[in-house]
């Protein structure tokens, strides 16, 4: 199966702000997705389908792709932005796949 | 309002069978896939698979066929993920979660609670 690829952690400055990328050869065919999980929490979905955001998600969170990375853009980084994030997307044969996650840091 | 309530959670002990639940409500179950993603302790998130509960069609990650059992009971609205061997492995946190049914989405967009299984003699 496919594998995406995600840095293990970044952190950003209150209110900059910070990329998150997802590397892998299936992003090349099909869209990615983002999701944010707190400590304790269940992820939520942020981004969808490359770049849509759910009801009730902020619009400082957006997404982009070009050739196999896939980017999450948050613009002015919140401290309750703090959290993992997760990337996913499909492979060839119709199976899922999850990112390795990155944690990020609001300084 | 699209909800889905996890339970079934608990410490079992190694060669136990589990079988734990999601209850979904507020949207039409027949109409998305329920997946499930495992969590083990401070790692990242796995899928496991996914079941379609209008015919029951089911896909499993390579990683778990074999080794779990995912089915729905439509008349209750409710999917299940089951054991029939705990391992020590199996500790971990269980998500499940909705995903649109078109194959133009590859996505989860509701989540459970989350039900913790540990497995421990």
């Amino acid at each position: 199966s496919s594998e995406l690829t995600q840095d293990p952690a970044v952190s950003v400055a209150l209110g900059q702000t910070v990329r998150i990328t997802c590397q892998g050869d299936t992003l090349r065919s099909y869209d990615a997705s983002w999701y944010q999980q707190k400590p304790g929490q269940a992820p939520i979905l942020v981004i969808y389908a490359k770049n849509n955001r759910p009801s009730g998600i902020p619009d400082r969170f957006s997404g982009s792709t070009s050739g196999n990375t896939a980017s999450l853009t948050i613009t002015g980084a919140q401290a309750e932005d703090e959290a993992d994030y997760y990337c996913n997307s499909r492979d060839r044969s119709g199976d899922f796949v999850f990112g390795t996650g990155t944690t990020v840091t609001v300084l | 309002e699209v909800q889905l309530v996890q339970s079934g959670a608990g410490v079992k002990q190694p060669g136990e069978s589990l079988k734990i639940s999601c209850k979904t409500s507020g949207y039409s179950f027949i109409s998305y896939w329920i997946g499930w993603v495992r969590q083990m302790p401070g790692k990242g998130l796995e899928w496991m698979g996914f079941i379609y509960p209008a015919d029951s069609n089911i896909k499993y990650s390579p990683s778990f066929e074999g080794q779990v059992t995912i089915s729905v009971d439509r008349s209750i609205t409710t999917a299940y993920l089951q054991w029939s061997s705990l391992k020590a492995s199996d500790t971990a946190m269980y998500y499940c979660a909705r995903r649109p049914y078109s194959t133009a989405y590859y996505h989860f967009d509701y989540w459970g609670q989350g039900a913790l299984v540990t497995v421990s003699s």
